[in-house]
This record gives C-alpha cells, sequence and structure tokens, in this order.
C-alpha cells in the first residue's frame, strides 16, 4: 500500500459527459501528480500540483483541468468527454528524499468512456 | 525534451532465469533514474532509483546501475521467479525540468515455471 487514495476505482460514462476523480496523497506529501495511461500514448503526465499550486503543465487538455485543496487532496476534472479519455488515471504523490523526489502512485482510476 | 527508451517486449523466461530489460535515455540536463513495477490490476511500485553516474539502485534482488557515458540504466535480475511477472517502466525526472516522471512505454515480463 502506498498510502495514496484514489477513488473511484472505476468510472464508466457516455461522451460529452463530466467526471471528476479524486486523490488524496501520503500523509505529509505536498506535491500531487496526475498521469494518464493508455494503450496507444503509455503512460504521460498531466499536471503536477504543490502545496494547491499549479507547478508543471504536461500533456493535458483544454477539457481537463484540476486543483489541489487546502487539506491537500486533488481533483482531476474531465469534461466533454470522448472516446479517446479512456484509460487509466493515476495520481502521485511525492515528499524529498535525498536529492530526488520518490512520487508514489495510487491504485489508480479507470476511466470508460462509451 | 527528455525521453526513455525501453526494450520491446514481451519478455517470456523460465523461473530462475537471468533477466535483463535494457533502457536508455535522453536528457538535457542530469536526470534521476527509476525503474517502477505495474503488477496486474495495481498501480505502480517504486523498484528502484539511483540519483548520480555509477549509482547502482538495488532492491528485491533488481539491480540497474546509472551509467552516464552510454546513458543507460538497465534492470538485471540473477534468478527470476514467477512472482516477478508484471509491467516494468524505466522512468527519469529531471529536476532543472521540473519533478514530473518522463516514462519508457512498459516491457512486459511473464515467467514461466
Amino acid at each position: 500500500d502506498s498510502g495514496v487514495t484514489q477513488t473511484p476505482k472505476h468510472l464508466i460514462t457516455a461522451t460529452g459527459q463530466r467526471v471528476t476523480l479524486r486523490c488524496s496523497p501520503r500523509s505529509g506529501d505536498l506535491s500531487v501528480y496526475w498521469y494518464q495511461q493508455s494503450l496507444d500514448q503509455g503512460l504521460q503526465f498531466l499536471i503536477q500540483y504543490y502545496n494547491g499550486e499549479e507547478r508543471a503543465k504536461g500533456n493535458i487538455l483544454e477539457r481537463f483541468s484540476a486543483q489541489q485543496f487546502p487539506d491537500l487532496h486533488s481533483e482531476l476534472n474531465l469534461s466533454s468527454l470522448e472516446l479517446g479519455d479512456s484509460a487509466l488515471y493515476f495520481c502521485a504523490s511525492s515528499g524529498r528524499t535525498g536529492v530526488s523526489y520518490e512520487q508514489y502512485f495510487g491504485p489508480g482510476t479507470r476511466l470508460t468512456v462509451t | 525534451g527528455d525521453s526513455v527508451t525501453q526494450m520491446e517486449g514481451p519478455v517470456t523466461l523460465s523461473e530462475e532465469a537471468f533477466l535483463t530489460i535494457n533502457c536508455t535515455y535522453t536528457a538535457t540536463g542530469y536526470p534521476s533514474l527509476f525503474w517502477y513495477v505495474q503488477y496486474p490490476g495495481e498501480g505502480l511500485q517504486l523498484l528502484l532509483k539511483a540519483t548520480k553516474a555509477d549509482d547502482k539502485g538495488s532492491n528485491k534482488g533488481f539491480e540497474a546501475t546509472y551509467r552516464k557515458e552510454t546513458t543507460s540504466f538497465h534492470l538485471e535480475k540473477g534468478s527470476v521467479q514467477v512472482s516477478d511477472s508484471a509491467v516494468y517502466f524505466c522512468a527519469l525526472s529531471d529536476l532543472g525540468l521540473g519533478e514530473k516522471l518522463t516514462f519508457g512505454t512498459g516491457t512486459r515480463l511473464t515467467i514461466i515455471p
């Protein structure tokens, strides 16, 4: 158990809909990262938050947004969903260990868009 | 930009065989290198890491050495077990460009009893 929790575990929805994925980081970790894992794109970094502020952006679509709340949990909002958004969405959190930042991953949310 | 190239899979080995999964990287800065493992139906688990040249990361019998001269971080295990069956991802993090992980495509490993 990494200490990172994600809900829901599975989500099935229709095209055009909007969903919210939730992530709670490990106790004490200030950074939260979101990644998308799909068969064609592999594992891709979407966005990072640090202590409530956006820190880095990757290949995140404009239809997607995220935020980190004062209690450090994070939500990833996906709107106007398309079939191609079907993927596993992982959240990770990190704290500094020596000179590197180790990221610990949650179990993921499997999104299926029909 | 940064990238990771990983040995194509899938890889099938017999129990107790020697394992090597190749990984090479391209980075503008001086990255930290990681191997993550994903068991069926689960998230990614950090297997091992190395943060500077010639560092050797090791865990659960797996090893990888950070080779700056060949920009490589190959994963090895001397004697694999059925329980090692999983997907293995090589990744890098370049603090100069932020902490995000850049992953390879993953290598599916199946160990046959």
